[in-house]
């Protein structure tokens, strides 16, 4: 079994702030890490699919970037707004991290 | 529209009923997972599917609990003699392919209660 974990839990931060999170996992036998957003009261939502060390993908303010080799992935949001509120999900094979629950206060 | 729905999108059940749970997956995706998700945790793998066939399944997960996809296309889940620990948002998603990296969509969930 995995053991996919992510740090923060929660992070509260102003609009207009920038912010981080991270995701990290076992890096033996990597495939893929994959990024999810998950309002409340919505579905998940698929930010990124990451596959090769060093890959950094990007989706408007919101960026990603992997080491295969040390089993971490970090989360950007640059000039943070409130609709980027959400917690934040990261995945390897078939397991998901608990969360960060990003709070972005106007 | 043409995304996962999962039906229904709330249940409230008294403790040792059955409950089943349906999935539409998007159409030409050959691959459906089931998730369990409690409040603070992310979602805990249950079972996948490729088409019919049903590929692994979670050691967590109790005899209890069966998935089908008969058809290849939706999908239930079903819990007999439901336990109040089955109280959660049971996710359904799916994935054209038949490769672990492509991105999974998920629908909006089914959540039980169970009283």
């Amino acid at each position: 079994i995995l053991n996919v974990e992510q740090s923060p839990q929660s992070l509260h931060v102003q609009e207009g702030d920038s912010t981080n999170f991270t995701c990290s996992f076992p890096s033996s036998n990597f495939y893929a890490l994959h990024w999810y957003r998950w309002e409340t009261a919505k579905s998940p939502e698929a930010l990124f699919v990451m596959t090769l060390n060093g890959d950094e993908k990007k989706k408007g303010r919101i960026s990603a970037t992997l080491n295969t080799k040390e089993g971490y992935s970090y989360l950007y949001i640059k000039g943070s707004q409130p609709e980027d509120s959400a917690t934040y999900l990261c995945a390897s094979r078939l397991t998901f991290g608990s969360g960060t629950q990003l709070t972005v206060l106007p | 529209d043409t995304g996962v729905s999962q039906n229904p999108r709330h249940k409230i059940t008294k403790r040792g009923q059955n409950v089943t749970f349906r999935c539409d997956p998007i159409s030409e995706h050959n691959r459906l997972y089931w998730y369990r998700q409690t409040l603070g945790q992310g979602p805990e793998f249950l079972t996948y599917f490729q088409n019919e066939a049903q590929l692994e399944k979670s050691r967590l997960l109790s005899d209890r609990f069966s998935a089908e996809r008969p058809k290849g296309s939706f999908s239930t889940l079903e819990i007999q003699r439901t336990e109040q620990g089955d109280s959660a948002m049971y996710l359904c998603a799916s994935s054209a392919g038949a490769l672990a990296k492509n991105i999974q969509y998920f629908g909006a969930g089914t959540r039980l209660s169970v009283l």
